[in-house]
């Protein structure tokens, strides 16, 4: 595609339950972040993906966070027994190499929208 | 710790004015620094990228600078119009090349006609 895609826009869910989020990275970037976005703040790293590894995922907050990228482009962030401070737009964005000059300009998608009631 | 501070946090100019917006970093050892417009419900664009070698960066109206030493960056944006009404947000990408960003929480300027 021609840029990063996020699914779903918006997801509702329950307090304690299980939600998936998706990001498609622009075709060809082997790097890839999650950020999340509380209102009125600017967002916060959580995880960034150097193909199929996670190179740092020191801004998870806690082990009910997780995320995967099996084959080096699709990756699912996933949160478990979801708590209402998850409440948040969780942004995934993508660049062609994060250590070369040049190539290391990050794109980002519209986000998905979680609240947890 | 980098932090990133964004001044101010809201600005209102009228149709036509010259603007800049400030960013001020507290770690001068950057690898580039991204300012990024973001309009309600949206995502992130990005507008420009310095990297930590250059001094400055221009796209059409806007102009961006960067004095690492001084932990400062500055958004120029020239005859501003209602449409550039929006939410911006500066960045930046620390020397160790993790990858992540660290923003600011944003100036979100109004434009009126």
């Amino acid at each position: 595609g021609a840029g990063v895609s996020q699914t779903p826009s918006n997801k509702v869910t329950e307090k304690g339950k299980y939600v998936e989020l998706r990001c498609d990275p622009i075709s060809g970037h082997t790097a890839l972040y999650w950020y999340r976005q509380s209102l009125g703040q600017g967002p916060e790293f959580l995880i960034y993906f150097q193909g199929t590894g996670a190179a740092d995922d020191s801004g998870l907050p806690n082990d009910r966070f997780f995320a995967v990228r099996p084959e080096g482009s699709v990756s699912t962030l996933k949160i478990q027994r979801t708590e209402r401070g998850d409440s948040a737009v969780y942004l995934c964005a993508s660049s062609l190499n994060p250590g070369l000059a040049g190539y290391n300009e990050q794109f980002f998608g519209p986000g998905t929208r979680l609240t947890v009631l | 710790k980098q932090e990133v501070t964004q001044i101010p946090a809201a600005l209102s100019v009228p149709e036509g004015e010259n603007l800049v917006l400030n960013c001020s970093f507290t770690d001068s050892a950057i690898y580039n620094l991204q300012w990024f417009r973001q309009d309600p419900g949206k995502g992130l664009t990005s507008l420009l990228l310095i990297q930590s070698s250059q001094r400055e960066q221009t796209s059409g109206r806007l102009n961006a600078s960067l004095d690492k030493s001084s932990g400062r960056s500055t958004l120029y944006i020239a005859a501003s119009q209602p449409g550039d009404s929006a939410t911006y947000l500066c960045a930046v990408h620390g020397s160790s090349n993790t990858g992540k960003l660290i923003f600011g929480q944003g100036t979100t300027l109004q434009v009126k006609p």
